[in-house]
């Protein structure tokens, strides 16, 4: 079964200062992983996703994720954070060898990140 | 594209009562899916279809039925609505099943109270 866990409820940071929301996952096989942003009162936006390739993968509005196969993360970075970044970031993984439903992304809870002006 | 469209953005039920919440996605998307969101517990899925005519359960069916008639829309129906199916109601789609890779789109939502 896959699995995924954001560790982290909520995160703080003053902006300017960079900003990391972590995510580590469970699979048999390889992991396709993604992040999705939600701003209050809206649906989820696709950040990025990574396939395979590079480890490091760069997205929307100036996020970045790093995989780490060893450590079996993926966390989600910003050199420099706005206080329009606050938001519900999600981390979703689908395992590339599974079959029927499993095939399914499967969503961490959340992390409430929060950029003070 | 108008992408993927949800509605209602708000209902309130009483226990017992029937509703469908309504998606629709003009992308041409052969996969749709519908998740519920509840606090601390992220997005679970509840059913999938992978084109017309074809419906699968997710992690949290019971309660639920869908129907995919067309590859447009993708209603989602509480035959008898439980408090416990008080949540946010997300509707998403992608252009393929296979592969696995493909971003989904995500619908508002519509926010669901039952009393």
């Amino acid at each position: 079964a896959q699995s995924v866990a954001q560790p982290e409820d909520q995160v703080n940071v003053a902006e300017g200062n960079p900003l990391t929301v972590k995510c580590t996952y469970s699979v048999s096989g390889n992991p396709y992983l993604f992040w999705y942003v939600q701003y209050p009162n809206r649906g989820l936006q696709f950040l990025l996703k990574y396939i395979t390739g590079d480890n490091l993968v760069k997205g929307s509005y100036g996020f970045e994720a790093e995989f780490n196969k060893s450590q079996t993360s993926f966390h989600l970075k910003k050199p420099s954070a706005l206080v329009s970044d606050s938001a519900l970031y999600f981390c979703a993984v689908r395992d590339v060898i599974s079959s029927g439903s499993a095939r399914q992304l499967t969503f961490g809870s959340g992390t409430q990140l929060t950029v003070l002006p | 594209n108008a992408g993927v469209t949800q509605t209602p953005k708000f209902q309130v039920l009483k226990t017992g009562q029937s509703m469908t919440l309504q998606c629709a996605q003009d992308m041409n998307h052969e996969y749709m899916s519908w998740y519920r969101q509840d606090p601390g517990m992220g997005l679970r899925l509840i059913h999938y279809s992978v084109g017309a005519g074809i419906t699968d359960q997710g992690e949290v069916p019971n309660g639920y039925n869908v129907s995919r008639s067309t590859t447009e829309d993708f209603p989602l129906r509480l035959l008898s609505a439980a408090p416990s199916q008080t949540s946010v109601y997300f509707c998403a789609s992608s252009l393929r099943q296979a592969p696995l890779s493909d971003t989904q789109y995500f619908g508002p939502g519509t926010r669901l109270t039952v009393l």
